[in-house]
């Protein structure tokens, strides 16, 4: 499957802990993108890379988040002293140049308690 | 930010129906996109459109990317009971925000058998 991933899937968490996400994208894409998703609304941008550079990050993107690309390849979103209005949907997103499309992975569903 | 107006909220119909969903914008964008959401997963890309007044098929979907560049349509022919899911229109402004996807809220398609 040469599709984005992401890891993990669902996760759990308790208030006030930290939380990591990985997202491996399709191997020939440069960009890779960050959004979040709540019910019942559409996915917002949270931040974007090109290559190893973070280039854009989103108002929504409060200090408690950490997004990084070290090596240009896989991705990881960090979440310090998580907050139950963290819960969502983060998905991750590449592509090869910005005038291509955006594929999705899967997503990693969050839950704070 | 760009607001995309997605409607109808919601669809119920029966198997064999043809589905017509839109979305507005009150800016313009340069390409007009297409996701699928099936509960639990990522988006996944239907169609993608580069120029407005392009009409793109696939398969029996068939989306336009309006004149005026601030609005786009996707009509789904004879349904099948695995056309059921979220379906997201998402507009992207190369010009000027770097690729992020503006996306509207989302169209919940229910197929009867």
């Amino acid at each position: 499957d040469t599709g984005v991933s992401q890891n993990p899937r669902h996760k759990i968490t308790k208030r006030g802990q930290n939380v990591t996400f990985r997202c491996d994208p399709i191997s020939e894409h440069n960009r890779l993108y960050w959004y979040r998703q709540t019910l019942g609304q559409g996915p917002e941008f949270l931040t974007y890379f090109q290559n190893e550079a973070q280039l854009e990050k989103s108002r929504l993107l409060s200090d408690r988040f950490s997004a990084e690309r070290p090596k240009g390849s896989f991705s990881t979103l960090e979440i310090q002293r998580t907050e139950q209005g963290d819960s969502a949907m983060y998905l991750c997103a590449s592509s090869w140049t910005v005038e291509e499309t955006q594929y999705f992975g899967p997503g990693t569903r969050l839950l704070v308690l | 930010g760009q607001q995309l107006n997605q409607s109808p909220q919601s669809m119920f119909i029966q198997e064999g129906e043809d589905v017509s969903m839109n979305c507005t914008s009150s800016s313009i964008f340069n390409t007009w996109l297409w996701y699928k959401q099936d509960p639990g997963e990522g988006p996944v890309l239907l169609i993608a459109l580069y120029k407005a007044g392009e009409l793109t098929s696939n398969g029996r979907l068939t989306a336009q990317f309006g004149i005026t560049r601030k609005d786009s349509f996707l009509n789904i022919s004879a349904s099948i009971p695995s056309d059921v899911g979220i379906y997201f229109c998402a507009g992207l402004d190369r010009g000027s925000t770097l690729g992020r996807l503006y996306f509207g809220r989302g169209t919940q398609l229910t197929v009867w058998p």
